[in-house]
């Protein structure tokens, strides 16, 4: 199974900053990539997705990520990021064809108003 | 829109008791993962089931952990004797397609923690 790392155990940032997140997976072949975030007291929700074509992946509330298959990396990325953005934000992988998603350890963001 | 549920959020166990979490998958879902949350780590994979079948347990801790996804009813997860190293977040995810065959979506429930004193 891969291994996945998130650089990042905690951030900090204002409103209005820009917002990164990095993912690594372990290695090579034919992946599905994901990003989950938890917002407090809630469940789990996909952010985006990303199995096949654009490596540039747009997702919900603004968020977007890039597939860099050289770089094994699925960083997070969102220009402007609100309050509301605070929560802890997952990225998961699994190989194709394979259903047992590997996540990193989490990135816990907290927006400061 | 009902998703994935979970009970109890929840759940205080002693040394020794049996702590019994359930899942009941979204609508129209068979397919049924099981992951554990162990604090300051990552979600790990611990079993997937079909209804009345478990496919792969891989990742489930050879004693004290079972699981099963019955005909009717939901999933559940059960830990015998539980100890304080059982102590975690377990969420339960489930899906539409078929495991195994291409790429699909996987929707978590909210989670149980599990505390054991």
């Amino acid at each position: 199974a891969q291994s996945v790392s998130q650089h990042n155990h905690h951030v900090i940032l204002s409103e209005a900053a820009s917002l990164e997140l990095g993912c690594n997976y372990s290695y090579g072949g034919t992946v599905n990539l994901f990003w989950y975030v938890q917002y407090p007291g809630q469940h789990l929700q996909l952010l985006l997705k990303y199995f096949s074509g654009d490596p540039l992946v747009k997702g919900i509330k603004g968020f977007e990520a890039e597939f860099i298959k050289s770089k094994f990396s699925f960083n997070l990325r969102k220009p402007s990021v609100q309050w509301s953005d605070t929560a802890e934000y997952f990225c998961a992988v699994n190989d194709f064809n394979d259903y047992k998603l590997s996540f990193g350890a989490g990135t816990t963001v907290t927006v400061r108003a | 829109n009902a998703g994935v549920m979970q009970n109890p959020r929840h759940l205080v166990r002693r040394r020794g008791q049996e702590a019994r979490l359930r899942c009941s998958p979204m609508k129209g879902h068979s397919h049924v993962y099981w992951y554990r949350q162990l604090p300051e780590e990552g979600l790990k994979f611990m079993v997937y089931l079909q209804k009345e079948n478990i496919i792969d347990e891989s990742g489930m801790p050879k004693e004290r952990f079972s699981a099963e996804f019955p005909k009717e009813g939901p999933s559940i997860l059960r830990i015998q004797q539980v100890v304080r190293g059982d102590s975690a977040a377990y969420f339960c995810a489930s899906s539409g397609v078929e495991g195994g065959q291409g790429p699909y979506e996987q929707y978590f429930g909210p989670g149980t923690r599990l505390t054991v004193t």
